[in-house]
């Protein structure tokens, strides 16, 4: 058990538009999920951390009015990268915890975004 | 979270153990050590974690020193599909903290 799943796995999208991003926990309740954003051969950074019903926090430096993250269930989280630039192009990662398994981290195989 | 010192990259023979050092010199006496691994453009996969104690699982060994200043992981029999980026995270456990990543090693297993 713990999977969790992204779609879609790649996206490319013009400049300007918006594109969304989502996270499902497929056999467990997440109690928080987490975005990460990964640059060619750079580690994971985490852009914000969300729980279920609640405002996202967002590590500094990322701007919340462009990085809209919507975690309405215990099993879905969504991020909308909104106006995307060429910038904006990057591996995107979430993870999920589970109160019954913790300090353990579950991870999506990510989704890829491409903005031409 | 206590800070980690990994080398950039380490080469590693089919077949043999890849043993895959991390310093952790500041670690606190309540902060787990935890090693996750990153295949190429896939999300990261959890290998092992440990507070003091050495631990096995199916995956790999974890051997923590006993001032728990430094860990080494070790992949018994290496494959060529051990081939990733490996990540050492220090991070004090409670529920639904976050989790930070340094730069990792990057082991390439060669046949």
């Amino acid at each position: 058990g713990a999977v969790v799943s992204q779609h879609p796995s790649w996206v490319i999208c013009k400049s300007g538009t918006s594109v969304k991003i989502e996270c499902r926990s497929l056999d467990f309740q997440a109690t928080t999920m987490f975005w990460y954003r990964q640059f060619p051969k750079q580690s994971l950074m985490l852009m914000a951390t969300s729980n279920e019903g609640s405002k996202a926090t967002y590590e500094q430096g990322v701007e919340k009015d462009k990085f809209l993250i919507n975690h309405a269930s215990l099993t879905l989280s969504t991020l909308t990268v909104t106006s995307a630039h060429p910038e904006d192009s990057s591996f995107y990662i979430c993870s999920a915890s589970r109160w019954d398994r913790v300090g353990e981290q579950f991870f999506g195989p990510g989704t890829r975004l491409t903005v031409l | 979270d206590a800070k980690t010192t990994q080398p950039t990259s380490m080469d590693c023979a089919e077949g043999r153990a890849a043993n895959l050092p991390c310093n952790h010199s500041t670690i606190s006496g309540n902060e787990y050590v935890y090693w996750y691994r990153q295949i190429h453009s896939q999300g990261p996969q959890y290998i092992i974690h440990g507070l003091k104690n050495n631990e096995t699982n199916e995956m790999a060994s974890l051997i923590i020193t006993e001032d728990r200043k430094s860990s080494t992981l070790i992949l018994p029999h290496a494959t060529l599909r051990d081939t990733a980026v490996y990540y050492c995270i220090v991070r004090v456990v409670y529920n639904n903290n976050d989790m930070r990543f340094g730069a990792g090693t990057r082991l390439t297993v060669k046949p």
